[in-house]
């Protein structure tokens, strides 16, 4: 079975580029949670999905940052304009229903320039 | 407060040697998950291990074991006889009933030397 899918693995952009982050959940979860990684702060969760609507977007740092999921096997983050340190990796993970554990995908490294 | 501590940020031990990744959590709820992750080298993020807070029986999986400790709210992890490839960060994490939002500690980086 597939995992999660996340793509690009890895981008490289410029300081006010627009970054579109992608992801594919595990067939049949109907939790899709972002998260970013860094050495700083860790892992941080910056919003989740249940059936497609978002229900906690407290993480997102700012409004350059945004979050989609127009159907259940699909989910984007966006970034607009980027900043250098927006670099991290950033995962995506599903879960099939509340409390049970998640499944990350490989992960995007994301860096500024 | 919500949260989970792992107080030891790096671990270094010789092969075969047994280690314990402590991890203590704070939690206001009386039902919530804690979870065991592993990150390696390559980056991806691994499920170990899931245990609900009504069930505090211990959990062996192979050379893993957990220990659950309501009491002193401590989830601690133990590899056995470490290998080489066990080198890798492992997260210790929370979430609660009916709230999917999970709250990561900080990792603990274990390097096991051959």
């Amino acid at each position: 079975d597939a995992g999660v899918i996340q793509s690009p693995r890895h981008e490289v952009t410029e300081m006010g580029q627009e970054v579109t982050l992608r992801c594919k959940p595990i067939s049949g979860h109907n939790s899709l949670f972002w998260y970013r990684q860094t050495m700083m702060r860790g892992l941080e969760l910056l919003i989740y999905f249940n059936n497609n609507v978002p229900i906690d977007d407290s993480g997102m740092p700012e409004d350059r940052f945004s979050a989609k999921m127009p159907n259940a096997s699909f989910s984007t983050l966006k970034i607009q304009p980027s900043e250098p340190r927006d670099s991290a990796v950033y995962f995506c993970a599903s879960s099939p229903r509340q409390g049970n554990e998640q499944f990350f995908g490989p992960g995007t490294r994301l860096t500024v320039l | 407060a919500q949260k989970v501590t792992q107080a030891q940020t790096e671990i270094s031990v010789v092969e075969k040697e047994d280690v314990t990744l402590d991890c203590v959590y704070e939690t206001r709820d009386t039902t919530y998950y804690l979870f065991w992750y592993k990150q390696p080298p390559s980056g991806e993020l691994v499920f170990l291990i899931r245990r609900n807070s009504f069930d505090e029986q211990n959990e062996i999986s192979g050379r893993y074991s957990w220990n659950f400790q309501k009491s002193t709210s401590s989830f601690n992890f133990t590899i056995t006889a470490s290998q080489v490839v066990d080198s890798a960060v492992y997260f210790c994490a929370l979430s609660w009933y009916n709230n999917n939002d999970m709250r990561f500690g900080a990792g603990t980086r274990l390097t096991v030397k051959p």
